[in-house]
């Protein structure tokens, strides 16, 4: 199907270790967003490409948290330093345009930090 | 501060017994609400869309409507693999989606 992918769909990191969480949206979807899912709690923002352009970074909980959309396409989420509060699910939506609001979601990637 | 409140958190239904379950909003200007569904280990399916009182959509064996403070998602008759967790979103700001915690629905057959 031509949903949104991410990868890894587990990952396993050490306290301090560096990751980085890869999204392919939609084709031609021009907007997308990283959440943060706990366990048993709804997603939360994290940020919001339109295109290339980060829009809106609110949602970071701290500097150790970086993502990128160089080419308006493909982004990636990185994680410095991981901490054990970095624990959860992130979720990568995409959507057609921007204000459509219908955000379609891939599978998430799980970090477990040790 | 904008809120979306969900109720209950979790429903255990026996087959065909129909339920309802509840997402309330505190927000200025609502743009629209979402009702996703979210299985264990995916991420959220998007179901519907409302934009105004007194709206409703109907897929299957759910209906959504909409209020001026809540939403309802009604479930006739409910299967086994009705069996999931909805959530509910409003948009934010840059188009973000604030989510509710979600109802966890649990249908024996």
């Amino acid at each position: 199907g031509a949903g949104v992918s991410q990868s890894p769909r587990y990952k396993v990191a050490k306290r301090g270790q560096d990751v980085a969480l890869r999204c392919d949206p939609i084709s031609g979807h021009v907007s997308l967003f990283w959440y943060q899912q706990a366990l048993g709690q709804g997603p939360e923002f994290l940020t919001y490409f339109q295109n290339e352009a980060q829009l809106d970074k609110s949602g970071l909980p701290s500097d150790r948290f970086f993502a990128e959309r160089p080419e308006g396409s493909v982004s990636t989420l990185k994680i410095q330093r991981t901490q054990q509060e970095d624990s959860a699910v992130y979720l990568c939506a995409s959507s057609f345009r921007r204000n459509s609001y219908e955000q379609y979601f891939g599978p998430g990637t799980r970090l477990t930090v040790t | 501060e904008d809120q979306v409140t969900q109720s209950p958190e979790a429903l255990r239904l026996q087959e065909g017994e129909s339920s309802s379950l509840n997402c309330s909003y505190t927000v200025s200007g609502l743009r629209g609400l979402f009702w996703y569904r979210q299985d264990p280990g995916k991420g959220p399916e998007f179901l519907f869309t409302l934009y105004s009182a007194g709206e409703e959509k109907e897929k299957e064996r759910l209906k959504a409507t909409l209020t001026k403070k809540e939403s309802f998602l009604h479930i006739t008759a409910p299967k086994p693999e009705d069996s999931a967790t909805y959530l509910c979103a409003v948009p934010y700001n840059t188009d973000k989606l604030i989510f509710g915690t979600g109802t966890r629905l649990q249908v024996f057959p």
